[in-house]
């Protein structure tokens, strides 16, 4: 059974910190992995893809990608009220498959 | 351009009926996935769609569930012989390709609640 972990939280970090959300996924020949938030009541909407070993940035969001440890994370710069959200993980099979994954997500709730 | 939208947006049926679902993708996207989303859970896959085909419908949970795109595009999920656990969030998404790392767009989703 492939596995995608995420801590539910809810995670509370203060208005202009960093919030770090992590996911572990179990099956070692995942390729794509991927960051959507999900407003309540909303659809998931993307975020961040990452495919790479390292980090990628995009404005306020980092996302980093370690396939030896089987983990990938989101870290949100100067937090905002506006990121409070549930945060997806998905994470694809290996090469040629399209379907995703999801955790269970994280539910981040940033404090004005 | 347009996103993927669904209908109905809320679904409310009783034991036992019969509904369908409906998803327009983006245009020109050849894949369309359906999941589905309980509360508090990530979205669950349910069917995979390339062209009219439906590649992989490994999640489907049972053989109430039924899906068809009959001309590549639109799709319609459906479910006979409701029962109380089907009430869930039911999430189209599309994607350009269908191929490894494609990102996958979803729609608003269809809340469907079985009294």
């Amino acid at each position: 059974q492939k596995e995608v972990e995420q801590n539910s939280g809810p995670l509370s970090v203060p208005e202009g910190a960093i919030a770090s959300l992590n996911c572990t996924y179990s099956d070692r020949g995942s390729q794509s992995f991927f960051w959507y938030r999900q407003y309540s009541g909303k659809s998931p909407e993307l975020i961040m893809s990452i495919y790479s070993n390292g980090d990628k940035e995009d404005g306020r969001f980092t996302a980093q990608l370690n396939k030896a440890s089987q983990y990938v994370s989101l870290l949100i710069r100067d937090s905002q009220p506006s990121d409070s959200a549930t945060y997806l993980c998905a994470v694809n099979g290996e090469s040629g498959t399209y379907k995703y994954i999801f955790g269970t997500g994280t539910r981040l709730k940033v404090l004005a | 351009g347009a996103g993927v939208s669904q209908t109905p947006s809320n679904k409310v049926t009783e034991k036992g009926k019969y509904v369908e679902l409906r998803c327009d993708p983006i245009s020109g996207h050849t894949a369309l996935y359906w999941y589905r989303q309980s509360l508090g859970q990530g979205p669950e896959f349910l069917i995979y769609f390339q062209g009219t085909g439906a590649a992989d419908d490994s999640g489907l949970p049972n053989d109430r569930f039924f899906a068809v795109r009959p001309e590549g595009s639109v799709s319609t999920l459906k479910i006979q012989r409701t029962e109380r656990g089907d009430s869930a969030v039911y999430l189209c998404a599309s994607s350009l390709t269908g191929l490894d790392g494609d990102t996958q767009y979803f729609g608003p989703g269809t809340r469907l609640t079985v009294l």
